[in-house]
């Protein structure tokens, strides 16, 4: 079965670049949300998007942005990046009426 | 707004033996309960969930998990634990708007022979 798929699985940056992570859902889910996950740390809610339009949003910094397109699929963008904006980002989908959330794999971003 | 509290960081169990890891929850209605697993460097999989219905629900690796309403508790046991088991375990909480998913702390079980 398909699952969600994240783009690029790894990305080093230095610091003050700016970062793209994609992220493509379950084909039919309409829900996507992105987490940070840091070293020995629990996944933190960025924000999510429901038909294209944000959901939630959590503890996203004001130097990310985010949006879905009409696919479903979603981009997260990270700008002026620091050393601590080094982390693991999930993204992960849910489908129309249903219950469970699945995740990708995450991308792997190291700021350097 | 729904919290996750995991009360143990660390817990060290041997090959065989039985496992329960703790996790309790704040939320208003009714929640909607997760446990998820994490290996090293790996994404998060699914253990199982909890919505409404039979409070002992079954998941995959042979976990379960009990949902006790008067307690706040949504604890994962095992009967019999792996070598394989030993990961990071994310209890998790969604709110009944489906907006977000908020994870507890996590609890990193070791398994010694």
């Amino acid at each position: 079965a398909a699952g969600v798929i994240q783009s690029p699985r790894h990305l080093i940056k230095e610091k003050r670049e700016t970062a793209t992570l994609k992220c493509y859902p379950i084909p039919r889910h309409d829900t996507v949300y992105w987490y940070q996950q840091g070293p020995g740390q629990d996944p933190q809610f960025l924000i999510s998007f429901y038909e294209k339009m944000q959901s939630d949003k959590g503890s996203i910094p004001d130097r990310f942005s985010a949006q879905q397109f009409s696919d479903y699929h979603s981009e997260l963008n990270m700008s002026s990046l620091e050393l601590g904006d080094s982390a693991l980002y999930f993204c992960a989908s849910r489908g129309v009426s249903g219950n469970t959330i699945y995740f990708g794999e995450g991308s792997w971003l190291t700021v350097v | 707004a729904q919290s996750v509290t995991q009360p143990d960081i660390h817990i060290t169990v041997s090959e065989g033996a039985s496992l329960e890891l703790r996790c309790n929850y704040s939320y208003g209605a009714t929640p909607y309960l997760f446990w998820y697993v994490q290996s090293p460097g790996q994404g998060l999989q699914l253990l199982l969930k909890y919505f409404s219905g039979d409070t002992l629900v079954q998941g995959i690796k042979g976990f379960e998990a009990e949902f006790k309403r008067s307690q706040s508790s949504f604890n994962l046991r095992k009967p019999s634990v792996h070598w394989s088991d030993a990961a990071e375990y994310f209890c998790a909480v969604m709110n009944t708007g489906f907006q977000k998913l908020v994870f507890g702390t996590g609890t990193r079980l070791l398994v010694s022979p």
